[in-house]
């Protein structure tokens, strides 16, 4: 594998159910991000790793909790979602937290709420 | 905070035609960066050129060249010889030292090429 990978690329989940989603960097990077792409709305940051520290949380309800156990992986723990939720959730990674470093993105998991 | 518009929710253009798609942006910095992404069907974005905003000389890659306005806050990206492979949405993001970590994006513009 290499670059970003994220598992599972589709998941549907009811509104009482737990998930997680899964990014792996290949890319030896000490940063990792996780975003959310709504339809019709930009790109938001949702959480900043840096060195498996969680240094940025874009005010998230606590429905989503993210756990980065070493550099190279990161996951969204899911639960209790609600159908607003669905969206396409993408990780990315960067060499360090400076804002002069490229991030480089992960496929995205499409997530749907029922 | 930063802030970043595009205002052409879609394109289309023929193939082998030049398209300019584009970005507008607000912020307080003054050093930033700005880019543009391209997130084809297989949803991974994809850095396509990028404009360091203390460099007057647009950015170029290839086919891409960037039309760089910093008094107008403007960031326009040019495809040329634009190519079927070139439809995706096409994202306009920024970054800066002032600002949060992570890339503040617009709502992208979803780009057709006419066969």
């Amino acid at each position: 594998e290499t670059g970003v990978t994220q598992t599972p690329r589709h998941l549907v989940m009811g509104m009482t159910n737990k998930k997680s989603l899964k990014c792996e960097q290949h890319l030896g990077h000490n940063a990792m991000y996780w975003y959310k792409q709504s339809a019709k709305k930009p790109l938001e940051l949702m959480f900043v790793y840096s060195l498996e520290e969680r240094v940025e949380n874009n005010s998230v309800p606590s429905r989503f909790s993210p756990e980065c156990p070493n550099s190279s992986h990161l996951f969204l723990h899911l639960h209790t979602l609600q159908p607003e939720d669905s969206a396409l959730y993408l990780c990315a990674s960067s060499q360090s937290r400076r804002w002069t470093d490229e991030q480089f993105f992960g496929p995205g998991t499409r997530l749907t709420v029922l | 905070a930063q802030t970043v518009t595009q205002s052409q929710p879609e394109m289309s253009v023929q193939e082998a035609e030049t398209v300019t798609l584009s970005c507008t942006y607000d912020t307080s910095e003054s050093d930033y960066y700005l880019f543009w992404y391209k997130q084809p069907p297989s949803r991974q974005m994809i850095l396509v050129i990028r404009q360091e905003a203390y460099k007057q000389q647009n950015a170029t890659e290839n086919r891409f060249s960037v039309n760089f306005q910093k008094a107008a806050k403007s960031f326009s990206l040019k495809i040329s010889d634009s190519q079927l492979g070139d439809a995706a949405m096409y994202f306009c993001a920024s970054t800066s030292g002032g600002g949060a970590d992570g890339l503040t994006f617009g709502k992208g513009t979803h780009l057709i090429i006419q066969p």
